[in-house]
């Protein structure tokens, strides 16, 4: 199976500050067919999960600009570019381009 | 706007049986392909089955597989999830999950709860 690892673990950031999530996977993400499978999303306090991202770098209908997707291979990441209060919440990767469908095991960012 | 909403989650014995559905609206749901994906605060998130749109392909994770079923009824847009042989370690808030393709997810339900206990 593929692991997925997130880090940090937890992300304190101040309101109005950039954040970065690194998602790592242990083996690529590019499928046969040419597309890097991975996806974002955001799990806010009693919420289910939503998609913010997908292949690596596309944002979802509604999602804003200020998250942004990059990465290849393996190694990708999940920025705010000024984070708000309303993006508290959990954080996780998914893959989407082997069977078993893995996620990583999240990113706690919180206010400071 | 996509609904999926499950049901059948409930407390039950280790050894037993349930049968879990998700009723989706809002989107053509014999296109897509849909999975079941559950949630312990201790393990996170953890993809359990897919389904093709037609029905005609499915996948397991290997936790369940040999004792989970995936199963839709296209005119009915319901997505099914039949748990047979359940154990302590099947505990979770099973969520419903639509994609726009075979191994993606895009839009969630807000889960139904299984407790395994004895």
């Amino acid at each position: 199976d593929v692991v997925m690892t997130q880090s940090p673990l937890s992300l304190p950031v101040t309101l109005g500050q950039p954040a970065s999530i690194s998602c790592r996977s242990s083996q690529s993400l590019v499928h046969s067919d040419g597309n890097t499978y991975l996806n974002w999303f955001q799990q806010r306090p009693g919420q289910s999960p939503r998609r913010l991202i997908y292949k690596v770098s596309n944002r979802d209908s509604g999602v804003p600009d200020r998250f942004s997707g990059s990465g290849s291979g393996t190694d990708f990441t999940l920025r705010i570019s000024r984070v708000e209060a309303e993006d508290v919440g959990v954080y996780y990767c998914m893959q989407g381009a082997h069977w078993p469908l893995t996620f990583g095991g999240g990113t706690k960012v919180e206010i400071k | 706007e996509v609904q999926l909403v499950e049901s059948g989650g409930g407390l039950l014995q280790p050894g037993g049986s349930l049968r879990l559905s998700c009723e989706a609206s809002g989107f053509t749901f014999s296109i897509y392909a849909m999975s079941w994906v559950r949630q312990t605060p201790g393990k996170g998130l953890e993809w359990v089955s897919s389904t093709s749109d037609s029905g005609g392909s499915t996948y397991y994770a290997d936790s369940v597989k040999g004792r989970f079923t995936v199963s839709r009824d296209n005119s009915k847009n319901t997505l099914y999830l039949q748990m047979n042989s359940l154990r302590v370690e099947d505990t979770a808030l099973y969520y419903c999950a639509k994609g726009r393709w075979l191994r993606d997810i895009d839009y969630w339900g807000q889960g139904t709860l299984v407790t395994v206990s004895s």
